[in-house]
């Protein structure tokens, strides 16, 4: 079964300093995968996907992420923190019919001045 | 466009007591989803709809019920709450099988 391990459930970076969030995940063959950000007190949005088309994926808000089959991983970037990147960022990959999605655990990304 | 609402926001339940959470979806959206939140743990499904009249499990569905009558709305009940249901609750809804979700902005539960 496909399931997805956010490696840090805590990350702090500096306004203007670059930002990793680490995802690794297990399949057995080359999943989708998806990045979903959940601001404080509101409900989930999808940040950007990957559906084997292309293995660098943009998405919203100049975050994006790499698929790396040969280290299984999918970790999301960005260049450059901003104040209202602090939020909780949720891996997933879809398990299942009927659009079923696995979350993992989050991480969750503070952002200082 | 409203999206996907959720009511109530907010709710204090006692042991035993029994609720209904409202979801509804102005999309025209066929999949609709039940999920808890609970700190540290991401998002577990309760249930899930691919159309009006087909419900199923998801990964935690005991201790609730949730019917689809209609491709708008997608209720879940409670029907004896417990202190282990304490946790926020999502609503989602889809047009089909992408993987992009549209969530409601969430009902915090507490059972006491």
């Amino acid at each position: 079964a496909q399931s997805v391990t956010q490696l840090d459930s805590h990350v702090s970076v500096s306004e203007g300093t670059p930002v990793l969030l680490r995802c690794n995940y297990s399949s057995s063959y080359s999943p989708s995968l998806f990045w979903y950000v959940q601001h404080p007190n509101k409900g989930l949005q999808l940040l950007l996907k990957y559906t084997s088309a292309a293995t660098l994926v943009k998405g919203i808000n100049g975050f994006e992420a790499e698929f790396k089959k040969s280290e299984t991983s999918f970790h999301l970037t960005k260049p450059s923190a901003h104040m209202s990147d602090a939020a909780e960022y949720f891996c997933v990959v879809p398990t299942g019919g009927g659009n079923k999605l696995t979350f993992g655990t989050g991480t969750q990304l503070k952002v200082e001045l | 466009n409203a999206g996907v609402t959720q009511t109530p926001k907010f709710r204090i339940l006692k042991i035993g007591q029994s609720m209904t959470l409202q979801c509804a979806q102005d999309m025209n959206h066929n999949y609709m989803y039940w999920y808890r939140q609970d700190p540290g743990m991401g998002l577990k499904l309760i249930y899930y709809s691919v159309g009006a009249g087909i419900t199923d499990k998801g990964e935690v569905p005991n201790g609730y019920n949730v019917s689809r009558s209609t491709t708008e709305d997608f209720p879940l009940r409670l029907e004896l709450a417990a202190p282990s249901q304490t946790s926020v609750y999502f609503c989602a809804s889809s047009y089909k099988n992408t993987g992009e979700l549209f969530f409601g902005e969430g009902s915090r539960l507490t059972v006491l």
